[in-house]
């Protein structure tokens, strides 16, 4: 079963204006992890937060951890068109004795310019 | 950082027949993993593909179905058995460096 759960599932917005998404996961992480795939494409990773760090920055993404809820959120400031992708938390931990990594259900984003 | 590569990168399969699916990293790895994506959905864990031992698989897998070949640490195969239009999906690969999850491209197989 997924792992995370994101919401919205969709979201709409004008060039220029923010985007945010959220992720919410159930059990204990050693990291998160914000992928995009934009439509047929692979994955590209965006950023990774470890469970001891609370808000992480790289260009204009900003990443929010909240283990204490199990909830992160992801920030795109200044959205561009070219930011229109799917957006997918994914959250590593260990599971049944095996590290591995769980997709949450994922953002569309559209920008429209 | 770690390249990875898959082979094929598409394939249109009749119903009953197999698809194996190469996934080559350019360094060693310990970790490697394979992930399905059916259409307009999220990644799903197939397996964790062990190198010198047997795979392991998640709720829902099983080996007969998805077997799986890590012969070396750099790379490993997926075959998709007994195909049928349910499994018209991307196939990733992937395989952690670190903390970081690196994927290929995807393999896009469509059944007919």
């Amino acid at each position: 079963s997924q792992q995370g759960e994101e919401d919205p599932q969709a979201l709409s917005i004008q060039e220029g204006e923010n985007a945010t998404m959220n992720c919410s996961y159930k059990t204990s992480i050693n990291n998160l992890q914000w992928y995009r795939q934009n439509s047929g494409r692979g994955l590209v990773h965006l950023i990774l937060i470890r469970s001891n760090e609370r808000e992480k920055h790289s260009g204009r993404l900003r990443v929010t951890l909240d283990t204490s809820k199990k909830s992160s959120s992801l920030l795109i400031t200044a959205s561009r068109a070219a930011d229109t992708a799917s957006y997918f938390c994914a959250t590593e931990g260990i599971s049944g004795g095996y590290q591995k990594v769980t997709f949450g259900t994922g953002t569309k984003l559209q920008v429209i310019p | 950082s770690a390249v990875i590569s898959q082979k094929p990168s598409r394939d249109i399969c009749q119903r009953g027949t197999s698809l194996t699916i190469q996934c080559q990293v350019d360094s060693q790895v310990t970790m490697m993993f394979w992930y399905r994506q059916q259409p307009g959905q999220s990644l799903t864990l197939i397996a964790t593909a062990n190198q010198g031992s047997e795979a392991t698989y998640e709720s829902g897998f099983v080996i007969d179905k998805f077997p799986i070949s890590r012969p070396n640490l750099t790379f490993s195969t997926l075959t998709v058995s007994n195909l049928s239009p349910e499994d018209s999906s991307i196939y990733l690969c992937s395989a952690g460096s670190g903390n970081e999850q690196f994927f290929g491209p995807g393999t896009r197989l469509t059944v007919l």
